[in-house]
Formats: structure tokens, sequence, C-alpha cells
């Protein structure tokens, strides 16, 4: 089955202990990136890849650390996590065709994530 | 710095009636794709309806099509025979350019309008 995983679903931590959400797709895409929800704001990206060992930021990409090393994972790294970071966080992959995102956002289930 | 719009944050339809969800975006760019994305109290979101810009014609997806104005920046949702599970928050989104090589792959999506359904 086509999909996204996230790790952990569900999370509570504290003030500055470093935690890594986890996001694995099985549909070869090249394109994956990351989103927080807000009330209020919709989905803010935070960083994203066009392909392996390519990143780059989105718009609330403060706090946050990326890595692409393999086309399937794209680890959301929090090094010292803070309360205004308490979000709803989703990946998402895609195919890109000529650098441009034109395919369906395929989106995991979300991580919502509490910093204490 | 591009932007999407939207000015309704509550939108009520009565069931098999017909509603529409207003978006409005800002982009410099020429070519460019603009999504509709469902997210019912699951969580999960569900791509409802896309439309490639340089394409004229109006997308449409059974009972889901867009009324799509290029020079006005205008990008609504209709959905027609409203059901109860219509019932969701719904994300307008665009696709805009950025990084290093100006290349795609920066979504930017609007606040959101939550829809219910009465029946």
């Amino acid at each position: 089955e086509a999909q996204v995983t996230q790790n952990p679903r569900y999370l509570i931590t504290v003030t500055g202990k470093k935690l890594t959400v986890t996001c694995s797709q099985n549909m070869n895409h090249e394109y994956m990136s990351w989103y927080r929800q807000d009330p209020g704001l919709g989905l803010r990206q935070i960083y994203y890849s066009m392909n392996v060992e390519v990143t780059d930021k989105g718009d609330v990409p403060e706090g946050y650390k990326v890595s692409r090393k393999e086309k399937r994972n794209f680890p959301l790294i929090l090094e010292s996590p803070s309360p205004n970071q308490t979000s709803l966080y989703f990946c998402a992959s895609s195919l890109s065709r000529a650098g441009e995102l034109s395919g369906e956002l395929f989106f995991g289930e979300g991580s919502r994530l509490t910093v204490l | 710095a591009q932007t999407v719009t939207q000015s309704q944050p509550e939108m009520s339809v009565q069931e098999a009636e017909t509603v529409t969800l207003s978006c409005t975006y800002d982009t410099s760019e020429s070519d460019y794709y603009l999504f509709w994305y469902k997210q019912p109290p699951s969580r999960q979101m569900i791509l409802v309806i896309r439309q490639e810009a340089y394409k004229q014609q109006n997308a449409t997806e059974n009972r889901f099509s867009v009324n799509f104005q290029k020079a006005a920046k205008s990008f609504s949702l209709k959905i027609s025979d409203s059901q109860l599970g219509d019932a969701a928050m719904y994300f307008c989104a665009s696709e805009g350019a950025s990084g290093e090589y100006n290349q795609g792959g920066k979504l930017i999506f609007g606040q959101g309008t939550e829809l219910s359904v009465k029946p």
C-alpha cells in the first residue's frame, strides 16, 4: 500500500530535549516536505526536499533541521524544542517533474507534538 | 512573498445543496499549480482537486469543480449536491518558486475554511 509513515504520532516532551520525527515513503517520490499546522494559520511549510541531498527552507524553518540521505526518508529534527513548536506536524511526498511540484501531495497521518 | 487567502473561516450548507468556498492567491509566476485539500476530523489531508494555471479549462472531479480566474488570481471550489461526508476543513494551496535556482516545491496554504453540512 502506497503510504507516508510518520513516527511518533503523539509526543509530549520538555523544553530543550532533542527529538526527531521520522518520515518514510514507499512510493519512490523525489519530493518530500514538512509542514506544521496551527489553528487559524493553516499549514506552513518548514522544509522541503526536491531530491536526495537537496533541501531548502520553507516559510518557518527556524528551530528545525532536516536531512535527505536516502530517497525514502526525510526526518525532522528539533535540536532544542521550545513551547512555540507545539503543533501538529505533517510530512508529505510527491512526484516532481523538472523541479516543479506537479503531482498530488501524499500526506502522512500527522504527529501531534507538545513541548512543555 | 506569495500568499493564499481564504476569507471564509466557516461555511455551512444544507445537505444536497451547493456551496462555494473562496480562495485568492498572489504569485508572480506565470506557470504554477493550485490545489484544494480536504481535512476531515481524522486529520488526514486528502486532495480534492488540482488546477494547472496554463490550462484555461476549469478542473472538475465528480461533485467538485473550480472556478479559476487567472487574471483575478481567484480559485474557488464549488461543491454540488453536498453530502454529510463533505464536512471538513478545506485548504486552498498554490505552488510557488523558491530556492537558489527559483524552482518549484514551495507549497503555500491558506488559513482554511471549516465546512459544516446540515442534514
